[in-house]
């Protein structure tokens, strides 16, 4: 098993424009999040899907995700602001919050 | 939501001593409590956890201890050795689908 995987590793990008960042899993795990982690602030959730298909809580401003199926977890961010330069780390588990979380090797991005 | 502190922010050891975290947290619904280890450049890794109904776990070098009543639980390293060096975060859940990171305790063990 691959495990998580995530696309692209780094990446850079100007203000305004858009980008997807990939999250792939092969664990057939129901429960997916993305985080991001920046220096003193720990890991912060941005959003997450406990099964394919749904939509489980409010998207905050300046992110759009989709679960079309089990295996990936696209988060997009629509028109990137510098406030949105971080690590995103994308996370699965066996079907809920309270599973070990496996988390993929993370996104570094950064918005000029 | 949750607050979540870690202490201390930084730890140094001797190789071969006792490491101690400790995570406050404020919501008495919380119920499970985990902790995860990040090596430099590396994803962080679940080590151990605890669920409500358990005061205390341990696995070979490293426990966890649960006060619910004083709302923390702490990580227990001992005999450190080098590559425990890493930053450890708690994350305790208090639900609705939220794992609420402290923002971290980097140790260090000094060979």
């Amino acid at each position: 098993n691959a495990g998580v995987t995530q696309t692209p590793k780094f990446h850079i990008l100007k203000t305004g424009q858009s980008m997807t960042l990939q999250c792939a899993q092969d664990m057939n795990h129901g429960y997916m999040s993305w985080y991001r982690q920046d220096p003193g602030m720990g890991l912060r959730l941005i959003y997450y899907s406990a099964a394919a298909g749904t939509t489980d809580k409010e998207v905050p401003n300046g992110y759009n995700v989709s679960r079309l199926n089990t295996e990936d977890f696209p988060l997009r961010l629509v028109s990137a602001a510098p406030s949105q330069t971080s690590v995103y780390l994308c996370a699965s588990s066996y079907s809920n919050t309270t599973d070990t979380q496996y988390f993929g090797p993370g996104t570094r991005l950064t918005v000029l | 939501g949750e607050n979540v502190e870690q202490h201390p922010s930084t730890l140094s050891v001797q190789e071969g001593d006792s490491a101690v975290i400790k995570c406050t947290y404020s919501d008495s619904a919380s119920n499970y409590f985990p902790w995860y280890k990040q090596e430099l450049g590396k994803r962080p890794q679940l080590i151990i956890d605890i669920r409500s109904n358990v005061g205390e776990k341990k696995d070979q070098r490293i426990a966890v201890t649960l006060n619910k009543t004083a709302k923390h639980f702490s990580l227990h390293i001992t005999e450190t050795q080098p590559e425990d060096s890493a930053v450890y975060f708690c994350a305790p859940f208090p639900g609705a689908n939220n794992l609420f990171f402290g923002t971290g305790t980097r140790l260090t063990v000094i060979p």
